[in-house]
């Protein structure tokens, strides 16, 4: 069975600094992973996602991961925060037993960045 | 570009009142899904319709239906609504498959007292 674990619930970085939004995921499967965006009273937003192509995945609004199989980990960074990257941030995990690729979500992390 | 659609954005209901959240997407997409969101948990997954005429069970179905209108869309409803129903609610779509991202509409916010 597939599941994911975001291993912070809130991050608090000063603008500018970097950003890491940590993600640990179980699968016995070859998955792919996604990281979504979801800022206040909207809906989530796709910021990337792997699928077994390249390790390092780059995505919008300046965001990549990396994945990485030993570790079983798909982390999020960011060189340089911005005021308007504060909001939640979802890993998901999905893979294909049974052909139903229903994703999993991890439970969240907000994002706080101090000016 | 209206993507997925969900009315309505906000409803206060009574204990036992009976709803119909209805959902659209626009992108010819043959999976669809029902969320929850609550504080501290994230998305839980009420429902899903791989494609027209499926409807399967998620993990938190008890107290909700579903129904696959057509390609386009796909409704729950509350039959006799429960404070613990409170929630946020997301209607999702995407192409079958491994890789393919869900799309998300913006939420309802349902309040029952």
């Amino acid at each position: 069975a597939q599941s994911v674990t975001q291993l912070d619930s809130h991050v608090s970085v000063s603008e500018g600094t970097p950003v890491l939004l940590r993600c640990n995921y179980s699968s016995s499967y070859s998955p792919s992973l996604f990281w979504y965006v979801q800022h206040p009273n909207k809906g989530l937003q796709l910021l990337l996602k792997y699928t077994s192509a390249a390790t390092l995945v780059k995505g919008i609004n300046g965001f990549e991961a990396e994945f990485k199989k030993s570790e079983t980990s798909f982390h999020l960074t960011k060189p340089s925060a911005h005021m308007s990257d504060a909001a939640e941030y979802f890993c998901v995990v999905s893979d294909p037993p049974g052909g139903s690729y229903i994703p999993t979500f991890g439970r969240g992390t907000s994002l706080i960045v101090h000016p | 570009n209206a993507g997925v659609t969900q009315t309505p954005k906000f409803q206060v209901l009574k204990t036992g009142q009976s709803m119909t959240l209805q959902c659209a997407q626009d992108m010819n997409h043959n999976s669809m899904y029902w969320y929850r969101q609550d504080p501290g948990m994230g998305l839980r997954l009420i429902y899903y319709s791989a494609s027209e005429g499926t409807t399967d069970k998620g993990e938190v179905p008890n107290g909700y239906n579903v129904s696959r209108l057509n390609k386009r869309e796909f409704s729950l409803r509350l039959e006799s609504a429960a404070p613990s129903q409170t929630s946020v609610y997301f209607c999702a779509s995407s192409e079958r498959g491994l890789d393919q991202p869900q799309h998300f509409g913006d939420g309802t916010r349902l309040s029952i007292l």
